[in-house]
């Protein structure tokens, strides 16, 4: 059984781009929840997502960010406009339920130029 | 919300010395509590985890960590460390009740283990 994939694993992006992480969880888990590490510390929550639905997004940045996971395909997140601040390690992770363990994928590191 | 304490930021310590990685928590209410480690450039691997019973939990690698509720800390400890125990490791506690069950990290204890 494949762990929860994430790609692009590096990406490097100039300011006014866009970026787009994408995430597939673990086969059987429809929960996903996406972190991200700015250098130097911990992981910070930004949503979770069930098939077709956000459930909560009160760690989402309110402008430029925005995230999905449709009834088929991967859970996208979408970074418009990026600025060097936005450049981090963003974390997948995926559960069976949501009170079940979460599993990370290996984080897709977003360079701001 | 939860916050989580992560008291040391790094910690060095000799090979097959004993070390422990402290993390308190802020909530008195029932959480579910976690210790993740990380390698450079990899993702979070789960090391243990305490939902309920007892509060001695063992993990992978010879890790163990202690849930004490009075004081609000899950402190991870291990007797003899390797070198390839060298790593980030993670703090992190979820609300049960809460649906969506989101992780509070806490901002990591950089482990380094001298030959």
């Amino acid at each position: 059984n494949a762990g929860v994939m994430q790609n692009p694993r590096h990406l490097v992006r100039r300011r006014g781009q866009e970026a787009r992480l994408r995430c597939s969880p673990m086969k059987g888990h429809s929960h996903v929840y996406w972190y991200r590490q700015l250098p130097e510390e911990g992981l910070k929550f930004m949503v979770y997502l069930q098939k077709e639905n956000i459930i909560d997004e009160s760690g989402m940045p309110k402008e430029r960010f925005s995230a999905e996971f449709p009834k088929e395909g991967p859970s996208i997140l979408r970074i418009q406009q990026v600025v060097r601040g936005d450049s981090a390690a963003y974390f997948c992770a995926s559960s069976q339920d949501w009170n079940n363990e979460q599993f990370f994928g290996p984080g897709t590191r977003l360079t701001v130029l | 919300a939860q916050s989580v304490t992560q008291l040391d930021s790094q910690v060095p310590v000799f090979e097959e010395a004993p070390v422990e990685l402290r993390c308190n928590y802020s909530s008195s209410v029932s959480v579910y509590l976690f210790w993740y480690v990380q390698y450079p450039n990899q993702g979070l691997q789960l090391l243990l985890k305490y939902l309920s019973g007892s509060t001695l939990v063992k993990g992978i690698n010879g890790f163990e960590a202690e849930f004490n509720k009075s004081q609000t800390s899950f402190h991870l400890r291990k007797p003899s460390v390797h070198i390839s125990d060298t790593a980030e490791y993670f703090c992190a506690v979820s609300d049960p009740r809460r649906t969506g069950n989101q992780f509070y990290f806490g901002t990591g204890t950089s482990l380094t283990v001298i030959p």
